[in-house]
């Protein structure tokens, strides 16, 4: 079965900060990896995603995250935080091709001051 | 697009009542859905996995009987949680995806509070 880790719970940044979200996962299968982020008072929506292919991948307002092979992690990144980012941010992993639902670290909460 | 609808958003009702929980896949056909619970200040955790026409498949630990899924359409999944009690009150969050082989993102619905007093 699928685990994943977040490392951070709560991470507090000045506005043009720059972010890294830890996240590690247990498999010992291929794996899809996702981000979601999730706005106060708002459903889960999918920053970026890995599939295959180039291990760098860039997703939405400005979010990039790199697959680590060797180290089972696929941290979040971003250069310049706003205060818009203020959000909870989710890990997640599933096995590919086996149809299985998506398995979500514990969240970090990001609060981004201004 | 990938717009999945879930009603209602809140439900506060007594305790020994049933409750229905509504999840739509508004402008895609959902060949699988999925039903989390999230505890606050928690993860999500999976509940159960359904294929439009098939059983649903229940995590370890959850109840079956007590909380009952149907997925007769490629666009509707219901989630029943019969005789709530409080503890069951939680915030549930159903999911859908388009192919049932991992491929595509699962999108999520906005969440149902439910409050069991």
């Amino acid at each position: 079965a699928q685990s994943v880790s977040q490392h951070n719970h709560h991470v507090i940044l000045s506005e043009a900060a720059s972010l890294e979200l830890g996240c590690n996962y247990s498999y010992g299968g291929t794996v899809n990896l996702f981000w979601y982020v999730q706005y106060p008072g708002q459903h889960l929506q999918l920053l970026l995603k890995y599939f295959s292919g180039d291990p760098l991948v860039k997703g939405i307002k400005g979010f990039e995250a790199e697959f680590i092979k060797s180290k089972f992690s696929f941290n979040l990144r971003k250069p310049s935080v706003q205060w818009s980012d203020t959000a909870e941010y989710f890990c997640a992993v599933n096995a590919q091709q086996a149809g299985t639902a998506l398995i979500f670290g514990k969240g970090t909460t990001l609060s981004v001051s201004s | 697009g990938a717009v999945v609808s879930q009603h209602p958003s809140w439900v506060i009702c007594k305790s020994g009542t049933s409750v229905k929980i509504e999840c739509r896949s508004l402008d895609f056909q959902a060949t699988t859905m999925f039903w989390y619970r999230q505890f606050p200040k928690q993860s999500l955790m999976l509940m159960a996995t359904s294929n439009e026409g098939s059983k649903a498949t229940y995590e370890q630990g959850v109840e079956k009987d007590k909380f009952l899924i149907n997925h007769a359409s490629l666009t509707l999944s219901t989630l029943t949680v019969t005789s709530a009690h409080p503890e069951d009150s939680s915030f549930y969050i159903c999911s859908a995806r388009g192919d049932r082989y991992s491929n595509q993102p699962q999108h999520f619905g906005d969440g149902t509070r439910l409050s069991i007093l």
